[in-house]
């Protein structure tokens, strides 16, 4: 079973400029999440997508920060425009089910990470 | 607002050794806990834990939720090398089915 794809795996950009971030979660996974890792603490929730309805969106910066997950399978999340704080490794998540009667569903795999540097 | 708290913050020891990580939590309408270790940048699975006392193993690995008492603990025994990681504690709950909240991780460095 292939795990969760993320793409590109480190990206190095100038403050103010936009980047975008791609992740394609494992086959069948009807829940998908975004995650922002700072340094030396653990992953914060951005944004949980229910097939391509948002779920929780409570601590997405929306004035910089936009995701989306039109037809339900791979998910895009931008910066426009990035902060210095913005850097990080974002990680991207997928699961079978956000919560059923089968709680082993809601178990989250993770892709790889994209490292962000903003200079 | 949901909290997770980790301790010791990291932890040295050698090759052989037991260690144990600690993870404490306050999150409203709690549904389960889990294990991740993280090496380089994926997190990986290790345990989910809903119900109190019931311990969970895998190989020299284990893990036990109190739910009164509202933490977890994870043992590694005989402790390798290859042990060397970040291991993260999450846990779900709060309004959102699915939303997990992590804790600061404990960084783990195994000796020869």
């Amino acid at each position: 079973e292939a795990g969760v794809a993320q793409s590109p795996r480190y990206k190095i950009i100038e403050k103010r400029q936009s980047v975008a971030f791609w992740c394609n979660p494992i086959s069948g996974h009807a829940t998908l999440y975004w995650y922002q890792q700072i340094l030396g603490q653990g992953p914060k929730l951005l944004i949980q997508f229910q097939n391509n309805g948002v779920v929780d969106d409570s601590q997405l910066p929306k004035d910089r920060f936009s995701a989306e997950r039109l037809k339900g399978v791979d998910s895009t999340l931008k910066i426009q425009p990035a902060k210095l704080e913005d850097s990080a490794v974002y990680l991207c998540a997928s699961s079978f089910g956000s919560w059923t009667s089968n709680r082993e569903s809601n178990t989250q795999y993770f892709g790889p990470g994209t490292r962000l540097t903003v200079l | 607002e949901d909290k997770v708290v980790q301790s010791p913050l990291s932890l040295v020891v050698h090759e052989g050794d037991t260690v144990t990580l600690n993870c404490s939590y306050e999150v409203t309408n709690f549904r389960s806990l889990l294990w991740y270790k993280q090496e380089k940048k994926a997190p990986t699975f290790l345990f989910m834990l809903t119900s109190s006392g019931i311990e969970k193993k895998s190989g020299r690995l284990s893990s036990i939720l109190d739910k009164k008492e509202l933490f977890s603990i994870l043992n590694i025994t005989a402790t390798q090398t290859g042990d060397s990681a970040i291991y993260l504690c999450a846990v779900g709950g709060g309004t959102s089915y699915g939303k997990l909240t992590f804790g600061q991780g404990t960084i783990l460095t195994v000796h020869p």
